[in-house]
């Protein structure tokens, strides 16, 4: 059964600080790899989509990558801003029809101003 | 833009109420789901949908039905709501395509049983 993993489960920075998050994943047979953001009491936004033949996606000051082999993806977010404050979800899309999604729990992220 | 649109952002039902939510996307999507959200358990899945009028089980499909008459709507239904239904519920929907697509999500729905 796929178990999907983020470390850290929270996590507060300075304002203007590049930070990574990090997310593991048990079964390596997956189609793609997405990262969303959740504000609190809201529904998940899509940040990015990585297909499991790519390495890594960029957007603004986003960049996820994706080590297929070890079950890895990084979120890397540059010059953090408080407006990042949320949280952070991965999930994996499993070998099945309908690409049914296995999520992380999150970390949530908080940047003080 | 895609949009996936829940009819409610607040519920609150007593317990054995039969329980209605629907989803509704605009991007003509094959695929749409059901999940609930729990402090310490994360997003789990209900149901999904890869075609009208064909629905599979997810993880948790224990006292929920589901339905979908038309491609652009997918209702989750509880047959006789308790308080462990208590919970955030999301609906998303996505392209089908064997590799899979990006998936998008409702505002999500909090219900509470009383």
């Amino acid at each position: 059964k796929q178990e999907v993993t983020q470390i850290p489960a929270a996590l507060s920075v300075p304002e203007g600080e590049n930070l990574v998050l990090n997310c593991s994943f048990t079964d390596s047979a997956i189609y793609n790899l997405q990262w969303f953001r959740q504000d609190p009491g809201k529904g998940l936004t899509s940040l990015l989509l990585i297909q499991s033949s790519q390495r890594e996606q960029t957007s603004g000051r986003l960049n996820a990558s994706l080590d297929k082999s070890s079950g890895r993806s990084t979120l890397y977010i540059a010059a953090s801003q408080p407006g990042d404050s949320a949280t952070y979800l991965c999930a994996v899309s499993v070998s099945q029809r309908g690409s049914r999604l296995t999520f992380g729990e999150g970390t949530q992220l908080t940047v003080n101003p | 833009d895609v949009k996936v649109t829940q009819s409610s952002r607040y519920l609150v039902k007593r317990t054995g109420e039969k329980v209605f939510l629907e989803c509704v996307q605009d991007m003509d999507h094959e695929n749409m789901f059901w999940y609930r959200q729990d402090p310490g358990l994360g997003l789990r899945l209900i149901y999904f949908s890869y075609d009208v009028k064909m629905k599979e089980k997810g993880d948790i499909p224990e006292g929920y039905s589901v339905s979908r008459e038309k491609k652009e709507r997918f209702s989750l239904i509880l047959e006789s709501a308790s308080t462990n239904q208590t919970s955030m519920y999301l609906c998303a929907s996505s392209l089908f395509r064997g590799a899979g697509t990006e998936a998008f999500f409702g505002q999500g729905t909090r219900l509470t049983v009383v």
